[in-house]
């Protein structure tokens, strides 16, 4: 079974920060990652689908990168409402795995 | 537009099987490409993956929880139904069905949780 690993559980940043959140697969799993985010008492949000791809809708601040076993999320300035949690997970073939999620906090 | 609405008991006794029932408009789970899965989250815990059916009614289960679950589709209500035996209280959540379909992309399809519904919450206790 895959294994997905998020890094760090937590972080503090300020509004206009860059942020970066990985996560890694315990094999390789080509592009077949998606990434959400999901605020208190409310349901995730599909933020990006194939590793990189951004979902409609979705802020162009947000963006993807990674293939194999090594995939990072990047808000290139954070704003208010990106205060959430977030979560990669595996969307392919077996059992479709999150991460144990970042919650990005105010700092 | 695609919807989603989760429905079911808010309370379970422990050792119950709990029935949940996803119903959905906006597609149909018929055409090629189509998915929708289950996932739950336990109070101030992570999400937690449990289960996947395709439009051609292949599945997948939570490898922790494959025993106890079962998924299935009536195409002809738009519903997929999660059924979870031998309830304990750490099955406390709130449960959340999800739509993906299938994206070309260079030459492969990659899926993701595109639309969700709000979330049923159930308890476990006696």
């Amino acid at each position: 079974d895959i294994r997905m690993t998020q890094s760090p559980s937590s972080l503090s940043a300020s509004v206009g920060d860059r942020v970066t959140i990985t996560c890694r697969a315990s094999q390789s799993i080509g592009a077949h990652l998606s990434w959400y985010q999901q605020r208190p008492g409310k349901a995730p949000d599909l933020l990006i689908f194939a590793a990189s791809l951004l979902h409609g809708g979705v802020p162009p601040r947000f963006s993807g990168s990674g293939s194999g076993t090594e995939f990072s999320l990047t808000i290139s300035s954070l704003q208010p409402e990106d205060f959430a949690t977030y979560y990669c997970q595996y969307t392919h073939n077996s059992a479709w795995m999150f991460g144990q999620g970042t919650k990005v906090e105010v700092k | 537009q695609i919807t989603l609405k989760e429905s079911g008991p808010t309370l379970v006794t422990p050792t119950q099987t709990l029935t949940l029932t996803c119903t959905f408009s906006g597609f149909s789970l018929t055409n090629n490409g189509e998915a929708v899965s289950w996932v739950r989250q336990s109070p101030g815990k992570a999400l937690e993956w449990l289960a996947l059916i395709y439009w051609d009614d292949d599945d997948r289960y939570s490898p922790s929880l494959n025993n106890r679950l079962t998924i299935t589709k009536d195409t002809s209500k738009n519903q997929v139904v999660l059924t979870l035996t031998n309830t304990d209280p750490v099955d406390t959540g709130t449960y959340y069905c999800a739509h993906s379909v299938g994206v070309a992309v260079r030459g492969f399809y990659y899926h993701g949780l595109g639309v969700w519904g709000r979330g049923t919450t159930v308890t476990v206790s006696s």
